[in-house]
């Protein structure tokens, strides 16, 4: 089964910095998506970012991106000009890109501090 | 378009009681995922389906369960509670495609007592 491992339980980041939350994964699948998505306390979950495996480009999505690294089994998401908003918890998340239904893979997390 | 509906958003149970949790998708998904989230556990995938029909289930034991209707919208149940069922429970809907995102409900707050 697929694995994903964030980790750094907590970050803290000044505001307007940045920081960079790690995870890693482990499948023997070569097709594949990757996503970071983030929770605000006592609200939903949203997707941050998507990466999809045979994407060489990283992706970006405004102050937020990806460094993925295929080979290592690595994605990590950057987050420029730290917003007071961008506090909450994120989820490193996996999923097979074969059609073998829905299922995704979640770490951990990491909660993430904004410190003004 | 209206988002992912869960309720009841929070309740609370007692040891050996059972409960349902009901999940109204986005209009137009055909999928409906099921995650338990814990701290420090994260989200444990507990099953999708699609179309009525269970595609995937994750390891947990019989005594969860859930359902799809025709419209849709899912059920979860849980029967025989234990204290150790005390979690937010996540439902997410997606289009069903093999590239889709999952679109999360705000999910339900269970307390076993």
């Amino acid at each position: 089964a697929q694995t994903v491992t964030q980790s750094q339980p907590e970050m803290s980041v000044q505001e307007a910095e940045t920081v960079t939350l790690s995870c890693t994964y482990d499948t023997s699948e070569s097709d594949y998506y990757l996503f970071w998505y983030k929770q605000p306390p006592s609200r939903q979950m949203i997707l941050v970012i998507r990466q999809e495996a045979y994407k060489q480009q990283n992706a970006t999505e405004n102050r937020f991106s990806v460094n993925f690294q295929k080979a290592a089994k690595s994605f990590s998401l950057k987050i420029s000009d730290s917003q007071l908003g961008d506090a909450a918890m994120y989820f490193c998340a996996y999923r097979s890109g074969g059609n073998t239904g829905n299922q995704f893979y979640f770490g951990t997390g990491t909660s993430l501090t904004v410190i003004p | 378009k209206a988002g992912v509906t869960q309720t009841p958003r929070y309740l609370i149970k007692t040891r050996g009681q059972q409960v349902t949790l009901s999940c109204s998708p986005i209009s137009g998904h055909r999928s409906v995922s099921w995650y338990q989230q814990t701290p420090g556990q994260g989200l444990q995938f507990l099953f999708e389906y699609f179309s009525e029909t269970q595609r995937n289930k994750g390891n947990f034991p019989g005594r969860f369960s859930g359902r799809q209707f025709s419209n849709s919208r899912s059920e979860m149940n849980v029967s025989t509670l234990e204290l150790g069922d005390s979690a937010l429970y996540l439902c997410a809907s997606s289009l069903g495609t093999n590239t889709g995102e999952l679109f999360f409900g705000e999910g339900s707050r269970l307390t076993v007592l």
